[in-house]
This record gives C-alpha cells, structure tokens and sequence, in this order.
C-alpha cells in the first residue's frame, strides 16, 4: 500500500462546477500538506500549503486537512477552463522524517 | 529573478548509455532536491542537498543513479548504463532552507531511454 493514496481520474466537468479532489494517507507523523498543480509539460507549482489540521482558503481554492481520518481535499469553486491540469497532493512529517511524499496526480479537465 | 532551470529539457539516449542531467537553483535557495516523474505517477523523491551537509541519498534507486552539487549550487544528476525504465521526467525543486520550506519546481528533463 502506497502511503499516499489519490485517484488519478481524470475528472471532466463543466466551467462553473465545483471540484473535489482529495488524498488519503497512511503515516499518522505527516504534518505539513500541500497542494501542487502541474500543467502539461510543466513543472509542479505550489498552490495551498497548511500545516496540521484544519481549513484554508486562498480565493476559489479551499484545502482541507483531517488529520483524525487521514484525508485532506482541495476544492476549487466557479472552476474555469484555466484550472485545467494534474493537482498533487504532497504531504511531510517534522522531526527527523522529511521527506516530500506526493499522491500519483489527478487529472482535471474544465470544459466550457 | 529566475526562477529554477533545467536541461536538457528533452533527451533521447540508447540504452547503456550514460547521460548526465543539470540543475540550477533560485538564487540563494540552499536546499535542493530531484525527483523523477513515471507516466501517471506521482513524484518519486531521489535525492536532497542541504548546505554542505550530506545529501540525503536514500531516493535514490540503484547505484548507477548518482549526483552532485558543486559550490552549493548547480546540481547534476548522471545516471549510467541507462534502462528503458530510467525513462521519465526529472525534476528539480530548490528552496530556501529546510525541507518544510516552499518548494520551487524546474519544468523538468524529460529522459527517453531507446
């Protein structure tokens, strides 16, 4: 079992639409979550970064962490055609584990 | 200023040869990393420099993936003797200090072992 799980969908909706895409993880010791989306043949670019549990919003992007379930979502509201491309979720522990651990990318396509 | 660069972008190689891959950093950033990039797979972390500790190797997935940092700041990765399943995206991060800090990603090299 990978020790963070992501669907690789890919996920098509309508311009407008409201997105979820989410994570699950297994190690209990991350603590710092992030968000990453990576437009073809581009690198990764960070796009929500939160430590612990808990909700934060950056415009139309909200992030979310439960840490008690081991899941963390990233929604996207009014989602625009522009939003299209693969979102990483990428996770870390403190201490001595620091290692950036990424989910496999799900593919979001926002059509018109 | 600029941000992280890469190259090749593209490299097409036959199998066993070697190729080596060049990293150059945000200026000032003092921690860097590489992680290669499988079809439909997330980041697989390889390797991370951190100032002049040690780089942390443990990514990395046979011996003939190795890697450099001269002066702290351009990286290169050379993998020798490539395999058709060396074929990938790598990618290269930099940031400031620490591994919790934000990380800025390279557009990538993409490999192509023939």
């Amino acid at each position: 079992q990978k020790e963070v799980e992501q669907d690789p969908g890919p996920l098509s909706v309508p311009e407008g639409a409201i997105v979820s895409l989410n994570c699950t993880y297994s190690n209990s010791a991350f603590q710092y979550f992030m968000w990453y989306r990576q437009y073809s043949r581009k690198g990764p670019e960070l796009l929500m970064y939160t430590y612990s549990s808990g909700n934060k919003e950056d415009g139309r992007f909200t992030a979310q962490v439960d840490k008690s379930s081991k899941y963390i979502s990233l929604f996207i509201r009014d989602s625009q055609p522009s939003d299209s491309a693969t979102y990483l979720c990428a996770m870390m522990g403190s201490g001595g584990y620091n290692k950036l651990i990424f989910g496999a990318g799900t593919r979001l396509a926002v059509h018109p | 200023g600029a941000g992280v660069s890469q190259s090749p972008s593209n490299k097409v190689t036959e199998k066993g040869k070697d190729v080596e891959l060049r990293c150059d950093p945000i200026s000032g950033h003092t921690a860097l990393y590489w992680y290669r990039q499988s079809l439909g797979q997330g980041l697989e972390f390889l390797i991370y420099f951190q100032g002049n500790s040690a780089p942390d190797k443990s990514g990395l997935p046979s011996d003939r993936f190795s890697a450099e940092r001269t002066g702290g700041s351009v990286s290169t990765l050379t993998i020798q003797r490539t395999q058709q399943e060396d074929s990938a995206v790598y990618l290269c991060a930099s940031s400031f200090a620490s591994i919790a800090d934000t990380q800025y990603f390279g557009p990538g090299t993409r490999l192509t072992v023939l």
